[in-house]
């Protein structure tokens, strides 16, 4: 039972414009989620995190959005620029607030392309 | 440059054969997860030890798989005996007092 779902595999957008990319969860006892990018033959690097106290957290030309009651967290990218392509993982956790290590539970990814 | 480093970025064993992967986390993270990354199932964690106790290892398969902390400089993760459906793409990360972990850049692991 996948607890974390990227329903889309992959996704394509010119450069310039807005990639959404999307990722719903089942497991109301996350409440830390975090946006990985992965490149070919290199570990998931770290992007975005947005705590479930929040709804929206911004960093330069990333942003994730986080809707609780639908279970739903999103990732903007923009402008979106030919080096964004890669493999883009959600994660979850069930940190509490005191701020922890917890393991992650990962979505199967979706692959973005920009075109130039 | 702090970087989580695995060892070997390759290995092509036989099945049967005792496989051992090396992680060293980096300095002064007190957390190290070991993931495994297929096609089918994406990435699944298969264990997680804090301050180099064992705190769940329950993703992995319990007769052939160990994992074990040495010292705080380094993880392993052993298969024995190994087949073929433990061909995958193994990382470890690691991490201090927060959810998000730093990646190694994998064991790509194929038996045949």
């Amino acid at each position: 039972d996948q607890q974390v779902k990227q329903n889309s595999p992959s996704l394509s957008v010119q450069e310039g414009r807005i990639s959404i990319l999307n990722c719903d969860y089942t497991n109301s006892m996350f409440d830390y989620f975090l946006w990985y990018k992965k490149y070919p033959a290199e570990g998931p690097t770290f992007l975005i995190s947005i705590s479930s106290i929040k709804d929206k957290n911004e960093d330069g030309r990333f942003t994730v959005f986080l809707n609780k009651s639908a279970k739903h967290l999103s990732l903007h990218i923009v402008p979106s620029q030919p080096g964004d392509s890669a493999v883009y993982f959600c994660a979850a956790s069930g940190a509490g607030s005191g701020g922890s290590n917890y393991k992650l539970t990962f979505g199967k990814g979706t692959l973005l392309t920009v075109n130039p | 440059d702090a970087r989580v480093t695995q060892t070997p970025r390759h290995k092509v064993t036989e099945m049967g054969q005792e496989v051992t992967m090396r992680c060293q986390p980096i300095l002064g993270h007190n957390t190290v997860f070991w993931y495994r990354q297929t096609m089918m199932q994406g990435l699944e964690l298969l264990a997680y030890f804090r301050n180099r106790a064992p705190l769940d290892d329950s993703g992995m398969p319990k007769d052939r798989f160990s994992a074990e902390m040495p010292d705080a400089t380094l993880a392993t993760l052993k298969i024995q005996p190994s087949e073929p459906r433990d061909s995958a793409v193994y990382f470890c990360a690691s991490g201090l007092y927060v959810a998000e972990a730093f990646f190694g850049q994998g064991t790509r692991l194929t038996v045949v």
